[in-house]
């Protein structure tokens, strides 16, 4: 069974500070597909990444950047320069895969990190 | 980008009445939709799998008789929670999967919120 862990239930950081989300995830199969997405206040989910299982490659987004490492099963969210707009809910999830390589599509979601950034 | 819509957005009703949320794909298709539900400060827990023309496929533990789906065409799936009670008041969220897309793309609709009084 698949299994997504966020340990850091709420972090809270001033403006400007650094912060990485941790994700470790648990699953039996070799292709899978990893997620981060938002959740600001009004509730909708806000995509902010997707990397499968064969790509380690690290990513870079403005102040996003992700960190995958399939030896540890972790996949974390770092927060560069924060600002208070970053203020949501962030979710880690995961999804299994065919042979082929097609996500089902069942999301496993991780219990999520309450992040506040305060000016 | 595609878009996925939600309604109502929000739902108040009285306990043991049944309401129904609509899920559409409003540019795309999609043959594949999901039903997550969220309650308050916690996480996203898939309920079932809707498939157009066929029926759902439930998550251990969700009594399928009380959240009946309904996927009746390729922008339509439906969750009806029958004969509501406040312990079902929660955020409920579907996602889509473009029929034909990438298989692991799929889109989330803005969710519904329920409160049974």
């Amino acid at each position: 069974a698949q299994k997504v862990t966020q340990a850091q239930t709420e972090i809270s950081v001033v403006e400007k500070e650094d912060v990485t989300l941790d994700c470790v995830y648990e699953t039996r199969d070799t292709t899978y597909y990893l997620f981060w997405y938002k959740q600001p206040p009004s509730g909708e989910l806000v995509f902010l990444i997707r990397r499968n299982s064969f790509d380690e490659q690290n990513e870079i987004s403005g102040r996003y950047s992700w960190n995958f490492q399939k030896s540890t099963s972790s996949f974390n969210f770092t927060i560069t320069a924060s600002q208070v707009v970053d203020s949501a809910v962030y979710f880690c999830a995961l999804s299994e895969a065919n042979a082929g390589g097609t996500s089902y599509g069942k999301l496993t979601f991780g219990q999520g990190t309450i992040l506040t950034v305060h000016p | 980008g595609a878009v996925v819509s939600q309604h109502p957005s929000w739902v108040i009703c009285k306990s043991g009445t049944s309401v129904k949320i609509e899920c559409r794909s409003l540019d795309f298709q999609a043959t594949t939709m999901f039903w997550y539900r969220q309650f308050p400060k916690q996480s996203l827990m898939l309920m079932a799998t809707s498939n157009e023309g066929s029926k759902a496929t439930y998550e251990q533990g969700v009594e399928k008789d009380k959240f009946l789906i309904n996927h009746a065409s390729l922008t339509l799936s439906t969750l009806t929670v029958t004969s509501a009670h406040p312990e079902d008041s929660s955020f409920y969220i579907c996602s889509a999967k473009p029929t034909g897309g990438v298989g692991e793309t799929q889109y989330f609709g803005p969710g519904t919120r329920l409160l049974v009084l």
